[in-house]
Order: C-alpha cells, then sequence, then structure tokens
C-alpha cells in the first residue's frame, strides 16, 4: 500500500513565522501535490511537482513556497505565515503513466496562525 | 460557478437506506474520482471512472459522459459510512478539481 506521510496532525504558529510542511511518500512517485482544504471551499491546489526540483503553480500560490530536493519528499513552506493561512492542508502523490491515475492522500495537518 | 458541483451539501439519513449523492461538472474531464474523507482527515480514493459504472460492495459509482453527470450511491447504509465524499474530475497533467463534498450522516 502507498503511504504518504505528514510530518505533524496539528500545528499552531504566529503571525510572520516561516512555516514548514513536510510530505513524504514511499512508492517512488512521480507526481506531488499540495492542497489546502477550508469549509465551503472544499479541496484547492497550492502547487504541484512532477519531478525532483520541478514545480507548478496551482490554483492558489500565493504566500506559499514549495521545495522538491528528492523524489520522495515534497515541502510545503509558508514564508511569513499570516492568519488567513489557518487551514487543513493535504498532501498527495501519484503515478505518472498513460490515461489518469489516483492520487494517494496524507492524513492532512490542521495549521493555526496565531 | 465552480466547475463540479456537488448535491446536497449535507444529507442526513437512517441506518438501512439506499444514499444517492450527485455530482455535476461543466467542463472536459479524462476522469470522475469519487472520495471519502472521514474525520480527522485523511482521504481515501474510492472509485476513479472515465465511463459506465463501478461497484465496490454496497457503493456504487456511475458517470454519463454526455450529460457531465455522476451519482455515487450507497446501499444498506451505516453508521460508519457517514464520513465527507467529494467529487473531483481530471482535466489533464494529473490535476483534481475537486467539488465541494457531501457530509454524509447515517444515524443508528
Amino acid at each position: 500500500d502507498v503511504k504518504v506521510t505528514q510530518s505533524s496532525r496539528y500545528l499552531v504558529k504566529r503571525t510572520g513565522e516561516k512555516v514548514f510542511l513536510e510530505c513524504v511518500q514511499d512508492m517512488d512517485h512521480e507526481n506531488m501535490f499540495w492542497y489546502r482544504q477550508d469549509p465551503g471551499l472544499g479541496l484547492r491546489l497550492i502547487y504541484f511537482s512532477y519531478d525532483v526540483k520541478m514545480k507548478e503553480k496551482g490554483d492558489i500560490p500565493e504566500g506559499y513556497s514549495v521545495s522538491r530536493e528528492k523524489k520522495e519528499r515534497f515541502s510545503l513552506i509558508l514564508e511569513s505565515a499570516s492568519t488567513n493561512q489557518t487551514s487543513m492542508y493535504l498532501c498527495a502523490s501519484s503515478e505518472t503513466g498513460l490515461g489518469t491515475l489516483p492520487q494517494h492522500f496524507g492524513d492532512g495537518t490542521r495549521l493555526s496562525i496565531l | 460557478k465552480n466547475e463540479v458541483e456537488q448535491s446536497p451539501q449535507n444529507l442526513t439519513a437512517q441506518e438501512g437506506e439506499f444514499i444517492t449523492i450527485n455530482c455535476s461538472y461543466s467542463v472536459g474531464i479524462s476522469a470522475l474520482h469519487w472520495l471519502q474523507q472521514h474525520p480527522g482527515g485523511g482521504i481515501v480514493s474510492l472509485f476513479m471512472l472515465s465511463s459506465g459504472k463501478k461497484k465496490h460492495g454496497r457503493l456504487i459509482a456511475t458517470i454519463n459522459i454526455q450529460e457531465k453527470h455522476s451519482s455515487l450511491h450507497i446501499t444498506a447504509s451505516h453508521p460508519r459510512d457517514s464520513a465527507v465524499y467529494i467529487c473531483a474530475v481530471t482535466r489533464g497533467a494529473q490535476k483534481l478539481v475537486f467539488g465541494q463534498g457531501t457530509r454524509l450522516t447515517i444515524n443508528p
């Protein structure tokens, strides 16, 4: 079974801090994704990566950056955390292949910015 | 208007009832996904389909490409089916576009 592990289930940080959310997958997947989930808005794509050191902006990249130095690890960085970044953050991974392949999700990190 | 619309947003039913959750989309897709999210946050993929119908246990998913519509059915519902069910579509490059989710509560 694919395992996508997010480093923290709950995280509390202060406004202005630099925040790192880590995600590791164990199935050698090429694609990795970061989403945020907010009530009434559903999941929205922040960034995704289709290979090491490659990244592409999603629908809401403002205020975020990402890092993918190794294939199994995809980090989301909040450069200067703000209260409107309080949310549930979910990481996912998928293979690259012909046609559509399912994404495998981590358990999420509930981030509160005070 | 969202590209992916689900209905209803909330659904409460009694154990044993037949459940239907609907999903409509407005764009061309390569596949449609049904996902389940339990309290606590983890998301599990239930189905991925691009035509016809799929069945897994008590869950059935159908899609009508011409009408841009999909349904998720649960037969003989059980309290453990209580979760948020999310419809998502793939438009290319493995990226998903999500509906807002349907919160299902099954009472014993």
